[in-house]
């Protein structure tokens, strides 16, 4: 399969700076990001998805200005969460697929983000 | 729109013995795809089998089968001869078929299966 590279692995921010989640995929040119959000023995909650060079998508309910999606190659998507509460603290896992090539999406290896 | 149900939130099996985790999906498409992901500690998803809606044969992944039931909607997971490193959280999860990988997962809530010695 493909490789997504997600970086960093953890990060611990202080309350109200902002922190950049980068989504690479290595080896392949990816359409379509998908970014995620992670709670505790919870199941994965999508929280937007980014087709290259267009806005990203976002589900409901998900903050777009607290959230910023840019995906702006065909290799890498960011994630930047603004203005960080500790109520962001959370783990974010982002995946990649490119339509018609593979069957599915390829993930990375998520970020534990801490705001304190 | 479409659900993914499963309703073991935790299982657990002894090495080397089988078992089957359930789940459950809510479609009105005929064209989809059904995945079964592993979440060991570290986090990172893993496939471990996936399942076209339209073939009627049940995938297969060495130690890893389906039980994929379309009318019923059903898609259960059976790992056989369990295995210490099998010890995680499986989700299951739905893509429709129309826009291939570049559609969303819809995942289930998950079951985290412990492995005994």
């Amino acid at each position: 399969g493909a490789v997504v590279s997600q970086h960093p692995s953890w990060v611990i921010c202080k309350s109200g700076t902002s922190v950049k989640i980068e989504c690479r995929s290595l080896d392949f040119q990816a359409t379509t990001m998908f970014w995620y959000r992670q709670f505790p023995k919870q199941s994965l909650m999508l929280m937007a998805t980014s087709n290259e060079g267009s806005k990203a998508t976002y589900e409901q309910g998900v903050e777009k200005d607290k959230f910023l999606i840019n995906h702006a190659s065909l290799t890498l998507s960011t994630l930047t969460v603004t203005s960080a509460h500790p109520e962001d603290s959370s783990f974010y896992i982002c995946s990649a697929s490119v339509r018609g090539f593979y069957t599915e999406a390829f993930f990375g290896q998520g970020t534990r983000l801490t705001v304190v | 729109a479409q659900t993914v149900t499963q309703s073991q939130p935790e299982m657990s099996v002894q090495e080397a013995e089988t078992v089957t985790l359930s789940c459950t999906y809510d479609t009105s498409e005929s064209d989809y795809y059904l995945f079964w992901y592993k979440q060991p500690p570290s986090r990172q998803m893993i496939l471990v089998i996936r399942q076209e809606a339209y073939k009627q044969q049940n995938a297969t992944e060495n130690r890893f089968s389906v039980n994929f039931q379309k009318a019923a909607k059903s898609f259960s997971l059976k790992i056989s001869d369990s295995q210490l490193g099998d010890a995680a959280m499986y989700f299951c999860a739905y893509r429709r078929e129309y826009g291939g990988a570049t559609n969303k997962l819809i995942f289930g809530t998950g079951t985290l299966l412990a492995v005994q010695p």
